[in-house]
Order: C-alpha cells, then structure tokens, then sequence
C-alpha cells in the first residue's frame, strides 16, 4: 500500500503569512506524529495523535503552532504568524499504535521569507 | 531528560572496510533504541530497532546499557551504505515520540 503521503513537498511564503501543512498517514495507523527537522539537525518533536485527539503537544514551540485530525486520518499542522525561524523541514510519521515502528513521509519543506 | 549524541557528523570509509557509527545516551528510564537511515532523495526509514536483535543490510547494533551507547556496526562498507543515519531513542514500551540525534553523514569511497 501507500506511504506516508505529505503535501505540498514546499512551500514558500512571507513573514506574518498563515499556512498549512497536509499529512495522509498510512491507511489504519492509529498513532500520527509530527516533527520538525531544521538545518544541520535531527528530526525534533513536536505533537501526537492517537485517533483523533492529540495525545502529547509537548513539542509544540509555541502557540502560533496548532495541529488537528479531525477523523482520526489525515493531519493537518497550522503555523499561524510565520517567522523566519519556522523555516524547516516539516515531517510527518504514523505507525499502527503507540510504541510502534515509525513510517515517515517525505516532508515539507517550509521557506519563510 | 533525553539526549542522544552522534559525535561524527561525517564518517568517510573505503569500500569492504569496516564501519562503525557512533551514538551515546542519556535516559533515566528503559528506552527503545532505534537507527534510521535516509539515503539521497528519499524518506527517512527505519533500519533497525534494539528490541529487535536483526541484521538489516548486513548492519548491527547492540544495546549497551553500561556504557548507554548503541553503535552501528557493519563489517565490510558498501557504496549502497552512503546515506545519512540518526539515531533515535524512545521511552520504552508505549512511548509516544522518539528523540534523534544530529546524524552522522556516511560516504563510502569506491
């Protein structure tokens, strides 16, 4: 079957400029994770999903930050008020329960000008 | 807290040598110790997990627990093993997120 899906692969935008990032974990995978991976550095945390309700937002910088799946499906990450700061690689993972082996998709990669 | 520490950011080998990456701990519990691998263009993927005891790719890794180092070993470099490798680190049965290090950049030379 198919990966991880992410969309869009980049995404460009301005300071102060709100955007979305899109996830399609793999079909029937319970556990969704987001992380952030910026230059030079590991993937960093940032929240989980189990189901629909985000079970650890510990990673989460700050609130400008907000990430939702409503169907316990796809994911969807918000960056509102973008800094330049926020530019990174933006990864996406779903395994088929907590503890589990991690399937990551390909990112997004975010540029803020 | 959680730390893993990849002290190469490059490691250059010859083809058929011997290779060994690097990765240390710190946990105050029982973790789950993971490598992941990300060759050119493609996504990260797990190669191979401690609880798992397996030999991916002719690579191994053993979970030391006095030390808090879990190396990866491969006996003889492969061109195919060029890529970059994390190390990650969970807490252990039910944890919810993993903790990378900074990776290591692998070049087997031909």
């Amino acid at each position: 079957g198919a990966g991880v899906s992410q969309t869009p692969s980049n995404k460009v935008t301005e300071k102060g400029k709100y955007v979305e990032l899109r996830c399609d974990p793999i079909s029937g995978h319970t556990a969704l994770y987001w992380y952030r991976q910026s230059l030079g550095q590991g993937p960093e945390f940032l929240i989980y999903f189990q189901g629909t309700g985000a079970a650890d937002d510990s990673g989460l910088p700050n609130d400008r930050f907000f990430a939702v799946r409503p169907e316990g499906s796809v994911s969807t990450l918000k960056i509102q008020r973008t800094e330049r700061g926020d530019s990174a690689v933006y990864l996406c993972a779903s395994s088929t329960w907590t503890g589990s082996a991690q399937y990551f998709g390909p990112g997004t990669r975010l540029t803020v000008l | 807290a959680q730390r893993v520490t990849q002290p190469e950011k490059l490691l250059s080998v010859f083809k058929g040598a011997p290779v060994e990456l690097k990765c240390n701990y710190s946990y105050s519990g029982s973790p789950e110790l993971f490598w992941y691998v990300q060759y050119s263009r493609q996504r990260l993927q797990l190669l191979l997990r401690h609880i798992s005891r397996e030999s991916i790719k002719g690579f191994t890794a053993d979970l030391n627990k006095g030390e808090t180092s879990f190396h990866l070993k491969k006996p003889f470099a492969q061109e195919e093993d060029s890529a970059m490798y994390y190390c990650a680190l969970s807490g252990g049965t039910g944890a919810n997120n993993l903790f990378f290090g900074t990776g290591t950049r692998l070049t087997v030379i031909p």
